[in-house]
């Protein structure tokens, strides 16, 4: 089975912290992304990636930023964090555009 | 941009009574995939339907993928517990890039 990591479940940060998320998948997968989701709003898709060092940005990219240096590892920063960032952060993987992705278990994110 | 509209957002049913949800999207969709998020956890792939038309079942979950492919179902014979859960459209537009837009979500609650 396919696993994606993601490196912490909580985490509780200040405002105007830079702050990392790290996500990490087993499976030689070409395309990565980050999504938050939020009650009421759903899966809403901040950054993508189809390879080393590729990036897209999604719907909802602002204030936010990625890498992508290795193919098993796409790391979300949140450049300074603010209140509205508060939220649970889902990486997901697929190997190409005919699979479904496969989540991490999420980083649930409180900015104070 | 493409949205894909998701309802119910909430239904809740006894234990061994039916359920459906249903997505659609103003503008057609080259595929379609399908998400369970038990309460807690993170969305778990369920199917992808391609092809105008196509029908899929799994055991007690019967998914539809409509004619014009703007529109799909997911429904589910006879409840059980287990069924609990936020399920999730998620489609694929042709020409963006392969990333999905995902439905906010149906939550489902079974009580016995």
């Amino acid at each position: 089975d396919v696993k994606v990591t993601q490196s912490s479940r909580y985490l509780v940060k200040r405002t105007g912290e830079k702050v990392f998320l790290e996500c990490v998948q087993d499976m030689d997968h070409e395309n990565m992304f980050w999504y938050r989701q939020d009650p009421g709003l759903g899966l809403r898709l901040i950054y993508f990636s189809y390879d080393v060092k590729m990036k897209e940005k999604g719907d909802i990219p602002e204030g936010y930023s990625v890498s992508r240096e290795k193919k098993e590892r796409f790391s979300l920063i949140l450049e300074s964090a603010s209140t509205n960032q508060t939220s649970m952060y889902l990486c997901a993987s697929r190997l190409t555009a005919t699979y479904g992705y496969t989540f991490g278990s999420g980083t649930r994110l409180t900015v104070v | 941009g493409q949205q894909v509209m998701q309802i119910p957002q909430y239904q809740h049913v006894q234990e061994g009574e039916d359920f459906t949800t249903y997505c659609n999207s103003s503008t057609t969709l080259s595929n379609i995939q399908w998400y369970k998020q038990r309460p807690g956890g993170h969305p778990v792939f369920l199917i992808q339907l391609v092809k105008s038309g196509e029908v899929k079942k799994q055991k007690r979950l019967t998914f539809q993928f409509g004619e014009a492919k703007k529109n799909s179902s997911l429904h589910i014979t006879a409840t059980q517990t287990t069924d609990v859960g936020t399920y999730f459209c998620a489609g694929l537009y042709t020409g963006t890039a392969s990333k999905l837009t995902f439905g906010t979500g149906t939550r489902l609650q079974v009580t016995l």
